[in-house]
C-alpha cells in the first residue's frame, strides 16, 4: 500500500539554525499537509498546500516557517530560525482531491525535532 | 476553534464496549476519526459526512449528529490492539483535531 514517506525520522538542531523536513507524499496525492505535535499534546495544523501554493495556514505558522515542493516528488517544511519552543514531531500527510473535509488524509512516521 | 472530546480517557477490559465523543461549538461539515498509538503516525479510521451517518469500520463505528454539532466512536467489543489515542478531526478548511481520549485496553 502506498505510503507518505519522511525523512528524517529524528533531527537535533541548535536553536537559531535552519531545519528543513522532508516528505515525499502519496503518488496521486493532490493535497499536501503539515501538522506538529508536542509532546503528550494533540496534532496541531500547521498549513496546507495545493497546486504549488498555500491553500490555508494556521497561527502557528509564522514568518519562520515556510513549505515547497521543490520537484514532482518531495515536499519540504522549512523553519528559518529554530526555537526550543519549536520542538516537536511533525508529521507530513496528503489526500487523494479536495482539501475540504471529505477525504481521508495519510500521516506519514513523522520527523522528531528536538531543540537544543 | 478545536473541537470537545470527552472522556479525556478510558480504561476497560477485553471485550468491553467504549463511546468517545466530539462536540464543536460551530457547525460541522465533516468529522474524521483517527487513532495514534504511543511513537506512531496518526491512522484514519473513518470521515462522516452527513448528519445522523453512521459508518463502520470493524467493530468500531461512528455517528454524526449534525444538529447536535457532535460525533460518537463506538468501539464494540474491544481488542487489546483498540489501545491507543484517538482523535476526532473537524474540517472547513483545515483539519482541526480535538485533544484526544487515551483508549487502553486491558487482557
Amino acid at each position: 500500500e502506498p505510503e507518505v514517506t519522511q525523512t528524517p525520522s529524528h533531527q537535533v538542531t541548535q536553536m537559531g539554525q535552519e531545519v528543513i523536513l522532508r516528505c515525499v507524499p502519496i503518488s496521486n496525492h493532490l493535497y499536501f499537509y503539515w501538522y506538529r505535535q508536542i509532546l503528550g499534546q494533540k496534532v496541531e495544523f500547521l498549513v496546507s498546500f495545493y497546486n504549488n501554493e498555500i491553500s490555508e495556514k494556521s497561527e502557528i505558522f509564522d514568518d519562520q516557517f515556510s513549505v515547497e515542493r521543490p520537484d514532482g516528488s518531495n515536499f519540504t517544511l522549512k523553519i528559518r530560525s529554530t526555537k526550543l519552543e519549536d520542538s516537536a514531531m511533525y508529521f507530513c500527510a496528503s489526500s487523494q482531491l479536495t482539501g475540504t473535509g471529505n477525504q481521508p488524509q495519510h500521516f506519514g512516521d513523522g520527523t522528531r525535532l528536538s531543540i537544543l | 476553534q478545536q473541537p470537545v472530546q470527552s472522556p479525556q480517557a478510558v480504561i476497560l477490559r477485553e471485550g468491553e464496549d467504549a463511546v468517545i465523543n466530539c462536540s464543536s461549538s460551530k457547525a460541522l461539515y465533516s468529522v474524521h476519526w483517527y487513532r495514534q498509538k504511543h511513537g506512531e503516525a496518526p491512522v484514519f479510521l473513518m470521515i462522516l459526512l452527513k448528519g445522523g451517518e453512521q459508518k463502520g469500520h470493524e467493530k468500531i463505528s461512528a455517528s454524526f449528529n449534525e444538529k447536535k454539532q457532535q460525533s460518537s466512536l463506538y468501539l464494540t467489543a474491544s481488542q487489546l490492539s483498540y489501545s491507543g489515542t484517538y482523535f476526532c478531526g473537524t474540517n472547513e478548511a483545515q483539519l482541526t483535531f480535538g485533544s484526544g481520549t487515551q483508549l487502553t485496553v486491558l487482557p
